[in-house]
């Protein structure tokens, strides 16, 4: 089955930098790509995605970029702000098995002011 | 926007109840709901696909007998967690999506349930 890795697992950047998480996916049958933010306790709340057919995808300080070749998806977001603080979660998913969705183990995002 | 209901949002019982947790999409119809098991600082894990009319599609490892599906309608899935003991204590989180909306979909997530079996 369909296998996420994410890394890293903690990041702790300067209020204002960019922040890069990413993740890598195994099956290649997997043809949609959510990005989840999770608040304590709350919960996770899709960001935003990219599908297969789109190598890079961008909402405002959010970007999403796909490699398909390698498997490989990273988020990216700008000029960060302390309310970005949150474990984020990758997410991998296919049009088959009634589109169910694969997690990444998460990173803990700190922002710090 | 798709809403996802889930209750209860907390649950403290004894060691040996069994516990039903219920997931509703409110406003759209979903023939297969996702149910997952988070513990603290942990990702999520899919324990199951519940399939409206049909058996769950359990993961590996899962015990289908101890956390019982039943997706009787289009709109409703039950996950009962079966004579629970304290190893049961998680956070169990349900999602589902707008299957009237063509291709893949994000999943809509219930707030969850926070499980604690003393």
């Amino acid at each position: 089955g369909e296998n996420v890795e994410q890394h890293p697992s903690t990041l702790s950047v300067q209020e204002g930098d960019s922040a890069v998480i990413k993740c890598t996916y195994s099956d290649s049958a997997s043809n949609y790509f959510p990005w989840y933010k999770q608040e304590l306790g709350k919960r996770p709340q899709l960001i935003i995605d990219i599908r297969s057919n789109v190598g890079e995808k961008k909402d405002q300080r959010i970007a999403v970029t796909l490699n398909k070749t390698a498997k490989h998806f990273s988020l990216h977001i700008t000029e960060t702000q302390p309310e970005d603080s949150a474990v984020y979660f990758c997410a991998a998913s296919m049009g088959t098995g009634g589109f169910k969705t694969i997690f990444g183990a998460g990173t803990r995002l700190f922002v710090k002011a | 926007g798709a809403v996802v209901s889930q209750h209860p949002s907390w649950v403290i019982c004894k060691s040996g109840t069994s516990v039903k947790i219920e997931c509703r999409s409110l406003d759209f119809q979903a023939t297969t709901m996702f149910w997952y098991r988070q513990f603290p600082k942990q990702s999520l894990m899919l324990m199951a696909t519940s399939n409206e009319g049909s058996k769950a599609t359990y993961e590996q490892g899962v015990e289908k007998d101890k956390f019982l599906i039943n997706h009787a309608s289009l709109t409703l899935s039950t996950l009962t967690v079966t004579s629970a003991h304290p190893e049961d204590s998680s956070f169990y989180i349900c999602s589902a999506r707008d299957e009237l909306r063509q291709g893949n979909q994000p999943q809509h997530f219930g707030d969850g349930t926070r499980l604690s079996i003393l």
